[in-house]
């Protein structure tokens, strides 16, 4: 496989399950970000790592909790969801540069439904 | 503060008809601007992008100029085709950190 790849594609869950979406990268990217994608809503940064270290959190609830082993995986831990964290999920990737990152490559996200 | 702001769609365009998005971003300093597209199912694809003013970018007969004087980076196409109905985001990143502001999103809509 090549680029960024996501499983599952579509999720739908209950309120008290707790599940997880993988992300991978087969760029040599040692980056990788966490956006969640809303109906009518500009997307939204969740996490950033970078070389496995979590660096960028923007205020995200708890019931989120990512992990991110190594620098090609990445994971979102789920639980306790609400019905409005629907959406799409989407995790890209980058090559981390010196004084910033380079161009980010995203993947075709994991639907989520949250009954 | 920092943001992306996109002309709202749906824009439905007949095919070979004159595409423009606009783009406006606010900003402090010197960000590097990009145009993702998003086909329907599918997560974002890098479309084009430019990382100092006046440069151009340009991919499958997209076009955008980062115009600083305007704080703009409008994509244009000149004759669009049923294949490129999609959404398109425009962001603009910092190089310093590298965090990505992305604008709300237009959607494309093209009928033959």
């Amino acid at each position: 496989e090549t680029g960024v790849t996501q499983t599952p594609r579509h999720l739908v869950m209950g309120m008290t399950n707790k599940k997880s979406l993988k992300c991978e990268q087969h760029l040599g990217h040692n980056a990788m970000y966490w956006y969640k994608q809303s109906a009518k809503k500009p997307l939204e940064l969740m996490f950033v790592y970078n070389f496995k270290e979590q660096t960028e959190n923007n205020s995200v609830p708890s019931r989120f909790s990512p992990e991110c082993p190594n620098s090609s995986h990445l994971f979102l831990h789920l639980h306790t969801l609400q019905p409005e964290d629907s959406a799409l999920y989407l995790c890209a990737s980058s090559h981390l540069l010196a004084g910033g990152t380079d161009t980010q490559y995203f993947g075709p996200g994991t639907r989520l439904t949250v009954l | 503060g920092n943001s992306v702001t996109q002309m709202e769609g749906p824009v439905t365009l007949s095919e070979e008809a004159f595409l423009t998005i606009n783009c406006t971003y606010t900003a402090t300093g010197y960000p590097s601007l990009f145009w993702y597209v998003q086909y329907p199912g599918e997560g974002l694809q890098l479309l084009l992008k430019a990382t100092k003013a006046d440069d151009k970018g340009s991919n499958k007969g997209f076009e955008a100029t980062y115009r600083k004087e305007t704080t703009s980076f409008h994509l244009e196409k000149g004759s669009v085709q049923v294949s490129d109905s999609a959404v398109y985001f425009c962001a603009h990143r910092y190089n310093q950190g590298g965090k990505l502001i992305f604008g709300q999103g237009t959607e494309l809509s093209v009928k033959p």
